[in-house]
This record gives structure tokens, C-alpha cells and sequence, in this order.
């Protein structure tokens, strides 16, 4: 039982270019969550999934994009890199009416 | 609109006291209040959680103070230990809307 992974968990881009980072869960959760954290701003949802299927908008989505693409996978896609991007990205999963199991994170520069 | 604040940013704590961390929200209807606990270079992790029909929980050395009335919850952590080094945040959400709001967390020391 691995729990939430996710892939990689470093990586530099340059302005302008596009990656996409994975998700997985093995908790057989309905929820998932993107979140990007910075210093001094703790955690801000980016995009979550209630169930396979559905995405909503958190807190701060503008310039990425989601796909849940089943119910253990849920990436996250920057199309065109931005220095403000620079941040640890971190998957979350719960199951109903409890809390959020996260994944280890990606550390992501971008130059 | 930041609707979880946390205090203080950091904190520092001889070993075997007791650390107090602070929390105060404004949507009313959020009802289940976590703690995560992060250690550098990993994923925060869940510690303990309450929700507002108990004004306390209690889970080893570590206690969740809740006051409604306030829209305030703490985290006490008694006898503290340098293994309880790390940054904790608090958060808030609504039944059966599993989204978190977070505070924007605490970074805990303790010295020996």
C-alpha cells in the first residue's frame, strides 16, 4: 500500500515550457487534490476532483489544468512555465468525511 | 481572502514544555478542524482533528482546544520533544464538502 505518489519529484523548466506532474492514490479514495505551497503561504488548492469524472477550481488555478483521468490518478499540467510557478506541488486524496492523505511532493523551478 | 489565520509563524519551545498554536476562521460553516503535521522535504501528514460537538480531543500529547463561540481551535502539545520539530498547520472544512482551507502555518522548534 504505497498510499499518494507522485512524479517527480524535482524538476526544471524554463519560461514557457510545459510538463505535466502525476498523480496516484491505492487508497480507493473518491477525492483529489492539487496543491502548490510557497513560504509564509501554507497550502492553496490549485484544482480538486470530488469523484472520477469531475474537476472544480480551487483557490488558484490560473495556469494550470487537470485530468482525472480514473479514480487512482489525478496529473496536473502547466502548458507554458512561469517563474511565479516556482513552488513544492503536492497531491492530496481522502476518502469521505475524513482527512487528506498527501504525497510526498514535486519541487519545481522554473527559470 | 484568507479565511484561516494562523499564529504564531514560529515558535520556540524548550523541551518538555507545552506548545500552543493558534487558529481562527470566519466561515461559520466549516465544521471539521484538522492539523497537519510537515516535516521538511515531505508531505504534511494528518495529526489529529475535531469537530465542533466536543470543545476538546485529546490524542496522546497532543490536545485540540475548540471554542465555537470564538470561531478559534489550538493545538496544545504537551511535555514537547525535539521529534516534535517540524511545521504544523491548521485547517478548516464543511461536512461532506471535502475541501481544506489552511492556515498558513507554524514553524516549531524545540530546543533541549
Amino acid at each position: 500500500n504505497a498510499g499518494v505518489t507522485q512524479t517527480p519529484k524535482f524538476q526544471v523548466l524554463k519560461t514557457g515550457q510545459s510538463m505535466t506532474l502525476q498523480c496516484a492514490q491505492d487508497m480507493n479514495h473518491n477525492s483529489m487534490y492539487w496543491y502548490r505551497q510557497d513560504p509564509g503561504m501554507g497550502l492553496r488548492l490549485i484544482y480538486y476532483s470530488a469523484s472520477e469524472g469531475t474537476t472544480d477550481k480551487g483557490e488558484v488555478p490560473n495556469g494550470y489544468n487537470v485530468s482525472r483521468l480514473n479514480k487512482r490518478e489525478f496529473s496536473l499540467r502547466l502548458e507554458s512555465a512561469a517563474p511565479s510557478q516556482t513552488s513544492v506541488y503536492f497531491c492530496a486524496s481522502s476518502p469521505r468525511d475524513t482527512g487528506q492523505f498527501f504525497g510526498p511532493g514535486t519541487r519545481l523551478t522554473v527559470l | 481572502q484568507q479565511q484561516v489565520k494562523q499564529s504564531p509563524q514560529s515558535l520556540i519551545v524548550q523541551k518538555g514544555g507545552i506548545s500552543i498554536i493558534n487558529c481562527a476562521y470566519e466561515n461559520t460553516a466549516f465544521d471539521y478542524f484538522p492539523w497537519y503535521q510537515q516535516f521538511p522535504g515531505k508531505g504534511p501528514a494528518l495529526l489529529i482533528a475535531i469537530r465542533p460537538d466536543v470543545s476538546e480531543k485529546k490524542e496522546g500529547r497532543f490536545t485540540i482546544s475548540f471554542n465555537k463561540s470564538a470561531k478559534q481551535f489550538s493545538l496544545h502539545i504537551m511535555d514537547s520533544q525535539p521529534g516534535d520539530s517540524a511545521t504544523y498547520f491548521c485547517a478548516a472544512g464543511s461536512f461532506g464538502n471535502e475541501k481544506l482551507t489552511f492556515g498558513t502555518g507554524t514553524r516549531l522548534t524545540i530546543i533541549p
